[in-house]
């Protein structure tokens, strides 16, 4: 079964030190896709990044980077440089493709708290 | 613009008493789901419809209901809502079938029965 595990429920940080996510997966399929999505305390779900199964490279955009490993079953999500801004709950999530593929399985979630 | 409309936003409510839970997409998206969050279990998600006429249950669909008569509204119904419903309620679409496509949310429904 699909199951995404983010260990860390709480993280507090100051300005400007870089922060890591963590996120672990469980599938049984080759393909499938891992998601990043931010709430922040508005509380509207903001996509940041979907990548596929077959897909190892890692991606950076501005200040965010995401280092996927297979090996690992790590999808791990970096804030380099953080600000007041990024304080919000981060979530993981996988889906699967074919039939498994109607859902978006998430972690619990990680709440980011960025101090000033 | 591209979105997810849900109605209300906020309510409280009475055990018992029956409500409905809007969605609307303006995207065509074929795809349709509704997830309750709750502190410490993520999202979860309720039911979803591939298209027309075609729902299905998600992981917790105890004590709700869903059509789809519509392409572009999904409502959720909850006919005799109990405290352990509530929850933060999100609304959500995409295009086409399987797990590729990226899901848009709506802004979420902030639900208490008491």
């Amino acid at each position: 079964a699909q199951k995404v595990t983010q260990a860390q429920t709480e993280i507090s940080v100051v300005e400007k030190e870089d922060v890591t996510l963590d996120c672990v997966y469980e599938t049984r399929d080759t393909t499938y896709y891992l998601f990043w999505y931010k709430q922040p305390p508005s509380g509207e779900l903001v996509f940041l990044i979907r990548r596929n199964s077959f897909d190892e490279q890692n991606e950076i955009s501005g200040r965010y980077s995401w280092n996927f490993q297979k090996s690992t079953s790590s999808f791990n999500f970096t804030i380099t440089a953080s600000q007041v801004v990024d304080s919000a709950v981060y979530f993981c999530a996988l889906s699967e493709v074919g039939e498994y593929g109607n859902k978006l399985v998430f972690g619990a979630g990680t709440i980011l708290r960025v101090k000033s | 613009e591209a979105q997810v409309t849900q109605n209300p936003r906020y309510l409280i409510t009475v055990t018992g008493k029956k409500l409905t839970v809007t969605c609307s997409q303006n995207m065509n998206h074929e795809y349709m789901s509704w997830y309750r969050q709750d502190p410490g279990l993520g999202l979860r998600q309720i039911y979803y419809s591939m298209n027309v006429e075609v729902t299905d249950k998600g992981d917790v669909p105890e004590g709700y209901k869903v059509s789809r008569k519509e392409k572009r509204n999904f409502p959720l119904i909850l006919e005799s809502p109990s405290p352990n419903q509530t929850s933060l309620y999100f609304c959500a679409s995409r295009m086409g079938r399987g797990g590729a496509n990226v899901l848009t949310f709506g802004a979420g429904s902030r639900l208490t029965v008491l």
